[in-house]
């Protein structure tokens, strides 16, 4: 069974200023996609970025970047310049590449506060 | 360009009460998926479908839950009997195919339980 792990149950971070959100997990499976989700509090949920395993570059997504580790099976998210729309809940979910995956496990959820 | 949509936004029920969430996945998309958010959670997988078919209902409690995504018309996340247990966020997500590409939620019904 894969599991994912957010160590950090808040956080917070001045305007303009760089977050970094934590994230490991623990799987067997060798072919997989991470997803960062934010969860304002509207609560929508809004898909942030994506990282397939395969592939070694790091994904970016305008002030949003990852920082993804395979061996590690560490997948943590950097916000920078950050913005007091920044606020939210963030989850880190993982699904597996085979037969009979489709569904996503999610962490925890870290709660960001951006303080102007 | 419409999401995924879901109705109603709230929901408030008596015990003993019959509750009906329902999801129209984003222009196609064939794939569903139910999860439930308890306060302070992460959300928790439910069940799985495509038109017609149930494809997984692991995470789903056996009594009481059923789902349904007809030929026509959304996919019905139905509790019978609801209990104060059952006061939780349901979010619907739909995918364009299975593996890999990414889930797109809506908004949630929110489910109180008086």
């Amino acid at each position: 069974a894969q599991t994912v792990t957010q160590s950090q149950p808040e956080m917070s971070v001045q305007e303009a200023e760089t977050v970094t959100l934590s994230c490991t997990y623990d799987t067997s499976e060798s072919n997989y996609y991470l997803f960062w989700y934010k969860q304002p509090p509207s609560r929508q949920m809004i898909l942030v970025i994506r990282q397939e395993a395969y592939k070694q570059q790091n994904a970016t997504e305008n002030r949003f970047s990852v920082n993804f580790q395979k061996a590690a099976k560490s997948f943590s998210l950097k916000i920078s310049d950050s913005q007091l729309g920044d606020t939210a809940m963030y989850f880190c979910a993982f699904i597996w590449v085979g037969a009979g995956s489709y569904q996503l496990t999610f962490g925890k959820g870290t709660k960001l506060s951006v303080i102007p | 360009n419409a999401g995924v949509m879901q109705n109603p936004r709230h929901l408030v029920r008596r015990r003993g009460q019959e509750a009906r969430l329902r999801c129209s996945p984003m222009k196609g998309h064939s794939h569903v998926y139910w999860y439930r958010q308890l306060p302070e959670e992460g959300l928790k997988f439910m069940v799985y479908l495509q038109k017609e078919n149930i494809i997984d209902e692991s995470g789903m409690p056996k009594e009481r839950f059923s789902a349904e995504f007809p030929k026509e018309g959304p996919s019905i996340l139905r509790i019978q009997q609801v209990v104060r247990g059952d006061s939780a966020a349901y979010f619907c997500a739909s995918s364009a195919t299975q593996v890999g590409q990414p889930q797109h939620f809506g908004d949630g019904t929110r489910l109180s339980i008086l």
